[in-house]
């Protein structure tokens, strides 16, 4: 997990509710990465990053939002329009030819 | 479009035994292979990758994994089993046209089971 945090590690949401969660990296990697993981579906790519104040909607961007203000932040909102947020969420960054992922977050809606 | 299968949910081994966890592809030209392993709670690790060159690829705690073109697989291979490999493996593959960004496609991982 060396390089990019994720907090919290565990997070709560109720219904109808916002919840934004952070990732950052001191890596100094131009690209970042949003991914979604479900047991038996592996990893889904939400949305990514390739340079500073540019992203791009990845395989299932639906109901999820991203700013990329600075190199070493790319934080995820999760909006009330997401109809299934329970997942661990895991971010990403990318050096040629390799991922780093962070330790994740796992969201649970009550 | 490209694409993993991991054809095998879990796989169970003795500690001592060798092991292989599989892993097919499916991508145009040449593709850029990956394995990671995941502990509970825990972000993805990464353990070796396959770019070009020798098809047998060492990696991360005495792992090893044999590109196989014809076949088009890239399974995961150790030859002697310890308990704490047991973990949740993913294969993944990226388009070998993309540089700065790597659009990673993962398969949907085996859970691996080292019993002592």
């Amino acid at each position: 997990d060396g390089g990019i945090t994720q907090s919290p590690k565990y997070l709560f949401r109720k219904e109808g509710q916002n919840v934004t969660l952070s990732c950052e990296q001191n890596l100094n990697h131009d690209a970042m990465y949003w991914y979604r993981q479900d047991p038996g579906q592996g990893l889904r790519l939400i949305y990514y990053s390739q340079i500073v104040n540019d992203f791009q909607k990845g395989d299932i961007a639906e109901g999820y939002s991203v700013s990329r203000e600075k190199k070493e932040s790319f934080p995820l909102t999760v909006t009330s329009a997401q109809k299934n947020p329970t997942a661990f969420y895991l971010c990403a960054s990318s050096a040629p030819n390799e991922q780093f992922f962070g330790p994740g977050t796992r969201l649970t809606v009550l | 479009a490209q694409s993993v299968a991991q054809p095998e949910d879990q796989v169970n081994v003795a500690e001592g035994n060798p092991l292989t966890v599989k892993c097919t592809y499916s991508v145009s030209g040449n593709p850029y292979l990956f394995w990671y392993v995941q502990y509970p709670n825990r972000g993805l690790q990464f353990l070796l990758k396959y770019i070009t060159g020798d098809n047998l690829v060492k990696g991360s705690y005495g792992f090893e994994a044999e590109f196989n073109k014809s076949q088009t697989s890239f399974h995961l291979k150790k030859p002697s089993a310890l308990v704490s490999d047991s973990a949740l493996y993913f294969c993944a593959v990226r388009d070998p046209f993309h540089t700065g960004f790597q659009k990673l496609v993962f398969g949907t991982g085996t859970r691996l089971l080292v019993s002592p």
